[in-house]
């Protein structure tokens, strides 16, 4: 199976900085990456796929970028709205689909 | 308004055995992969189990041969069979959506990452 490693694990940043995390993957996946925004007691939330792509809905300020094994989300300009955990997930090929372990953003 | 509503969780011993349901609306059920995904408390994303649009299933190894994923497009509903539980498989299970993109991979190829999720519901395994 593939596996996925973020980093960091977990970050701390102030409202208006940018912020980068980021993603690795065990063998290469292409670019079929993806992006997820989670806020506690909550479903989580597709913000970017194929690495790159905004899902529909979500905020310029955030992008994506990579291909292979490395991939980043950078946030470019942080609002409070965005203090979450990111988890990266591939689908590349056939299932299992992993996800990597997460990444929480925390008010600095 | 495009939903997903999962049902089912609760408290069961270890061995036990559970039925979760996720009710979908608001979209052509039938046309789309569904993916069960789970969380423990404090933990990270797990995805446990995908079911196609043309009824082939897949898990990982830590569920094969333990749960059952089904669809039944006639009532919108998709279905996780747990059996044998155990601890480790506290947590809240989601249902989600595979999104569609501009180029099909064919069924239960989700390329595109899931889009649309429910609130989850809860299983607890414990004596």
């Amino acid at each position: 199976d593939i596996q996925m490693t973020q980093s960091p694990s977990s970050l701390s940043a102030s409202v208006g900085d940018r912020v980068t995390i980021t993603c690795r993957a065990s063998q290469s996946i292409s670019t079929f990456l993806n992006w997820y925004q989670q806020k506690p007691g909550s479903a989580p939330k597709l913000l970017i796929y194929v690495a790159s792509t905004l899902q529909s809905g979500v905020p310029s300020r955030f992008s994506g970028s990579g291909s292979g094994t490395d991939f980043t989300l950078t946030i470019s300009s942080l609002q409070p709205e965005d203090f979450a955990t990111y988890y990266c997930q591939q689908t590349y090929s056939a299932p299992p689909y992993t996800f990597g372990q997460g990444t929480k953003l925390e008010i600095k | 308004e495009v939903q997903l509503v999962e049902s089912g969780g609760g408290l069961v011993q270890p061995g036990g055995s559970l039925r979760l349901s996720c009710a979908a609306s608001g979209f052509t059920f039938s046309s789309y992969d569904m993916h069960w995904v789970r969380q423990a408390t404090g933990k990270g994303l797990e995805w446990v189990s995908a079911i196609g649009t043309a009824g082939d299933t897949y898990y990982p190894g830590s569920v094969k041969g333990r749960f059952t994923i089904s669809r039944e497009n006639a009532k919108n509903s998709l279905y996780l069979q747990m059996n044998s539980l155990r601890a480790g498989d506290t947590a809240v299970y989601y249902c989600a959506r595979g999104l569609q993109g501009p180029f099909y991979y064919g069924s239960g190829q989700t390329r595109y990452g899931l889009d649309v999720w429910g609130q989850g519901t809860t299983v607890t395994v414990s004596s």
